[in-house]
């Protein structure tokens, strides 16, 4: 069975101090990986799509890495606009779906 | 350009009543997903249409539940009868066109329907 699973589920970071969100998958095959962001009351936003292992990809103080059999998102020095959720999507080969995780809720407290 | 449009955001019925949760995709879009969340849960996917197909409705209950996304005019999402475990958040996703027309992958959110109900 496909799955999706992130941790931590919750975590809190002072400003500046860096950390790392993970995402697992179980897939049957990866089309691709996707990282969005979504803040309370408001729609996913998407922030990276990663297609192969070793693939790296950099937006500010985020970067998105993925193996074969996970992805991590890390946060250099964040800053309290970067507290949100922080969802993990599969697309597999089939193309009609995207398997998404419960997301880690990420607190950066100034 | 503007993003995915859903409306209402926010909607009320009493059980048995009727849901209908629009939405318009993005200007060049023709893949559209809908999505449920719950909270303390993740999106779980619902459906999948293009522009009069419904290419994947695995994730949809079999009764009660019905989309469309018609040649002219937005997506719908129709809850017939609503019961109190259909309160919940709808997000509608849409996607352009990818060469093997299955979408590019990146899915562009509306800031989603609130049903609740009483």
């Amino acid at each position: 069975e496909d799955q999706v699973t992130q941790s931590p589920e919750a975590l809190r970071l002072q400003e500046g101090e860096s950390s790392s969100l993970n995402c697992s998958y179980t897939v049957s095959g990866l089309r691709g990986l996707f990282w969005y962001r979504q803040d309370p009351g408001k729609g996913p936003e998407f922030l990276f799509t990663l297609y192969s292992a070793g693939e790296e990809k950099e937006k500010e103080r985020l970067k998105a890495t993925l193996t074969k059999k996970e992805s991590f998102l890390h946060i250099t020095a964040p800053k309290p606009e970067d507290s949100a959720t922080y969802l993990c999507a599969v697309q597999t080969n089939t193309g009609n779906q995207f398997y998404f995780g419960t997301g880690t809720s990420l607190t950066v407290i100034p | 350009n503007a993003g995915v449009m859903q409306n209402p955001r926010h909607l009320v019925r009493r059980r048995g009543q009727e849901a209908r949760l629009r939405c318009s995709p993005m200007k060049g879009h023709s893949h559209v997903y809908w999505y449920r969340q719950l909270p303390e849960e993740g999106l779980k996917f619902m459906v999948y249409l293009q522009k009069e197909n419904i290419i994947d409705e695995s994730g949809m209950p079999k009764e009660r539940f019905s989309a469309e996304f018609p040649k002219e005019g937005p997506s719908i999402l129709r809850i017939q009868q609503v019961v109190r475990g259909d309160s919940a958040a709808y997000f509608c996703a849409s996607s352009p066109p990818g060469l093997a027309g299955g979408g590019t992958g990146e899915l562009f959110f509306g800031e989603g329907s609130r049903l609740t109900v009483l």
